[in-house]
């Protein structure tokens, strides 16, 4: 079965600072990978995604995520951290096949960025 | 486009009482899915569908039912209440290689 780790419930990084949050994954097959954000009471908004190809992906609001196929990990990254990122962070895998279709999330890191 | 849309954002319910919980999408995705939110636990799916009459259980099924009538609509039954399925709601719709989730419905049993 798929599954997701993000090992750290909790990432601080001063403002400005590059900030790292970590992903591993565990899946039978090319993975699909996603990482979503989340701020206070709202929903999960699409930050990126690693379907195939080059192996650093860019998405929204100057983040961007690495795929490492050896180590089986999709760490987001930005260079400068603003106060204004602070919120839930998700990684997610897709897989389908064998009538089975799911979007298997991480439990989530609470990224807070220090002014 | 609306694009995913969850009604009611609020609810509260008393145990064994039933409810539904409403889900739209107007981008004519096949694939909707249910999941449940708790502190710590991240999403976990409830159940699924790939298309208008077909439905597939998630991870956590028990206590919800589901249907899909149309393409538009995937409906979340709760039969009978419990204070365990307190927890916030998120539907979500997959298309163009990506989840579209809904705003949530935060639903409190007492």
């Amino acid at each position: 079965a798929q599954s997701v780790a993000q090992p750290e419930d909790q990432v601080n990084v001063a403002e400005g600072n590059p900030l790292t949050v970590k992903c591993t994954y565990s899946v039978s097959g090319n993975p699909y990978l996603f990482w979503y954000v989340q701020y206070p009471n709202r929903g999960l908004q699409f930050l990126l995604k690693y379907i195939t190809g080059d192996n650093l992906v860019k998405g929204s609001y100057g983040f961007e995520a690495e795929f490492n196929k050896s180590q089986t990990s999709f760490h987001l990254k930005k260079p400068s951290a603003l106060v204004s990122d602070s919120a839930l962070y998700f990684c997610a895998v897709w897989t389908s096949g064998a009538g089975s279709y799911q979007l298997t999330f991480g439990k989530g890191t609470k990224l807070s960025v220090i002014p | 486009n609306a694009g995913v849309t969850q009604t009611p954002k609020f609810q509260v319910l008393k145990t064994g009482q039933s409810m539904t919980l409403q889900c739209a999408q107007d981008m004519n995705h096949e694939y909707m899915s249910w999941y449940r939110q708790d502190p710590g636990m991240g999403l976990r799916l409830i159940h699924y569908s790939v298309g208008a009459g077909i439905t597939d259980q998630g991870e956590v099924p028990n206590g919800y039912n589901v249907s899909r009538s149309t393409t538009e609509d995937f409906p979340l039954r709760l039969l009978s209440a419990a204070p365990s399925q307190t927890s916030v709601y998120f539907c979500a719709s997959w298309g163009r290689g990506e989840q579209y989730f809904g705003p949530g419905t935060r639903l409190t049993v007492t």
